[in-house]
This record gives structure tokens, sequence and C-alpha cells, in this order.
């Protein structure tokens, strides 16, 4: 069983749904969490990075974390067509020394 | 502009050839990661360094090799010992041995010719 654990998708909605991407994951020291999106054939851009539980909200983005279940989810209110990317979910804590654990990554198409 | 440059954005092995990816930052991180991505396997981490003259393996050193000369420079060699080469390789940095989150070039694509 992999550490992190992502639906790869893909997934597809219309502009202005809502989108909700998550991630599973069994280490229990993982403390830090980031979300990256990823347009093809580029790097990984940073969205989201969070400390441990709870909420963290800039502009359409939404990241949860609840560490009790080790779930972490990413809201993408009115999405755009230039939303559509592949978004990586990462990890890291205990001791790991700053070291990322990754998801497998989710496909998101954003239609017009 | 602070970044992170990789280059060449393409390459091309044939076989039984050593090829050098370049990875340079000017973000005065100390520490820096390659990756290798592959369809439907998220990113995987082959070598990193904290420090100037250290790094360590990652998961999947096996037939790859780094050096760590100046903060600023972390290339990596493919050597022909990697069986399976052909993919995307990104470079990371990240400052020091906190947990702040890694920044990442736009990566090199690897071909077998």
């Amino acid at each position: 069983q992999k550490e992190v654990e992502q639906d790869p998708g893909p997934l597809s909605v219309p502009e202005g749904a809502i989108v909700s991407l998550n991630c599973t994951y069994s280490n229990s020291a993982f403390q830090y969490f980031m979300w990256y999106r990823q347009y093809s054939r580029k790097g990984p851009e940073l969205l989201m990075y969070t400390y441990s539980s709870g909420n963290k909200e800039d502009g359409r983005f939404t990241a949860q974390v609840d560490k009790s279940s080790k779930y972490i989810s990413l809201f993408i209110r009115d999405s755009q067509p230039s939303d559509s990317a592949t978004y990586l979910c990462a990890m890291t804590g205990g001791t790991s020394y700053g070291k990322l654990t990754f998801g497998q990554g989710t496909i998101l198409t954003v239609h017009p | 502009d602070g970044g992170i440059t990789q280059s060449p954005k393409y390459l091309f092995r044939k076989e039984g050839q050593n090829v050098t990816l370049s990875c340079e930052q000017n973000l005065n991180h100390d520490a820096m990661y390659w990756y290798r991505q592959d369809p439907g396997q998220g990113l995987r981490l082959i070598y990193y360094s904290q420090i100037v003259n250290d790094f360590q393996k990652g998961d999947i050193a096996e037939g790859y090799s780094v050096s760590r000369e100046k903060k600023e420079s972390f290339p990596l060699t493919v050597t022909s010992a990697q069986k399976n080469p052909t993919a995307f390789y990104l470079c990371a940095s990240k400052d020091g041995y906190s947990n702040q989150p890694q920044h990442f070039g736009d990566g090199t694509r690897l071909s077998i010719l």
C-alpha cells in the first residue's frame, strides 16, 4: 500500500463547478501538507501549504486537513478552463527532513 | 527573477551513453532535489542534497549520480546502467532543513534514441 493515495481521475467538470480533490495517507508523522498544480510539460507550482489540521483559503482555493482521518482535500470554487491541470498532493513531517511524499496526481479538465 | 532553471528541455540518449541534466537555482536555497515523473506514478525521489558537498540517495537512485560542488548547482547524470531512463525529470529546491515547501523547475524530458 502506498503511503499517500490519490485518485488519478481523470476528472471532467463544467466551467463554474466546485471541484473536490482528495488524498489519504497512512503516516501519522506527516504534519505539513501541500497542493501543487502542474500544467502539461511544466514543473509543479505550489498552490497551498498548510500545517497540521484545519482549513486555509486563498481566493477560489480552499485546503482542508483532517489529521484524525488522515485525509486532505483541495476545493476549487467557480472552476475555470485555466484550472485544467494535474493536481498533486504532497506531505512531509517527522524524521523525513523535508523530503516530500507525493500522491499520484489527479488530472482535471474544466470544459467551457 | 529568482527561480530554478533546468536545461535542456528535451534530451535524447543513445544506448550505452551517459547524459547530464543541469539544474541551477538563484533562490539561495540550501537543499536541492531530483525527481523522476512517469505517467500515473507521481514523483519519485532520485537524490537530494541538504548542503554543498553532501548528498543522499532517494528511493530510486540506481543508475543515477549527482554532484553538489556549488550551492546553486545540482547536476544529475543518467548513466548507461539506468535501463529505463525515458521520463520527465524535475529539479526542486527549498530553504534549509525546515519543512518549507519545495519549488520546482520546468523539467527535462529524456528519451531514448
